[in-house]
């Protein structure tokens, strides 16, 4: 089946330092979309991404899809302490998602 | 509007034992999946159902079983515990959108403990 690979697997930063998470497919990917765990919390959708070379930002935020639609990214410029969680990238479609393995973020003072 | 609602939040049971867990959906989504997620293997996806019918299937064996209500309300089963099914079960609707991937709104998951 479809797999999507994340990294970095962990990420600890200062606040106020950027953020990138990646995700990585050996196929074309349909869609990609972003979801953000919190510590304790469930997945919380962010975005959604289908066309080649699309870029979407949310406020500090940036959301792109590779050309060959088989990578992504998401950038968080000068973090927050409420940045903190796992973010994932996801891709499918029927409502069936196959998930990355996510990139862990602490954010400290 | 509500969001997504799960019972029982927190479950534990022993090896062998069966489990039902509960997850009503976003009034007006017909669509509901179910994930599991545990440290070792990530969110992995079990099942969804939309009106009834179980549209997508991942791959855990027949162990793990499902189904909707005509409210749209779905309930998930697990027979014959093994400790390796500890692990927090998503429920996740979705409005389904002709032509459309559609964003997936998750409950707060029922945390299983097998002992």
């Amino acid at each position: 089946g479809q797999q999507v690979m994340q990294i970095p697997q962990y990420q600890h930063v200062q606040e106020g330092e950027d953020f990138t998470t990646y995700c990585n497919s050996s196929t074309t990917l349909s869609n990609i979309q972003w979801y953000k765990q919190r510590p304790g919390g469930h997945p919380v959708f962010l975005i959604q991404l289908v066309k080649s070379g699309e870029v979407k930002k949310q406020k500090r935020l940036t959301f792109q899809f590779g050309e060959a639609k088989k990578n992504s990214s998401l950038h968080i410029t000068a973090t927050q302490t409420t940045d903190v969680g796992t973010y994932f990238c996801a891709t499918g479609g029927g409502n069936k998602l196959t998930f990355g393995t996510g990139t862990q973020l602490k954010v400290e003072l | 509007k509500a969001g997504v609602t799960q019972t029982p939040r927190y479950l534990i049971k022993t090896r062998g034992q069966q489990v039902t867990l509960s997850c009503s959906p976003i009034s007006g989504h017909r669509s509901v999946s179910w994930y599991q997620q545990t440290p070792g293997q990530g969110l992995q996806f079990l099942f969804e159902y939309f009106s009834e019918t179980q549209r997508n299937k991942g791959n855990f064996p027949g162990r793990f079983s499902g189904r909707q209500f005509s409210n749209s309300r779905s309930e998930m089963n697990v027979s014959t515990l093994e400790l390796g099914d500890s692990a927090l079960y998503l429920c996740a609707s979705s409005p389904t959108l002709a032509g459309a991937y559609n964003e997936q709104f998750f409950g707060p998951g029922t945390r299983l403990t097998v002992l």
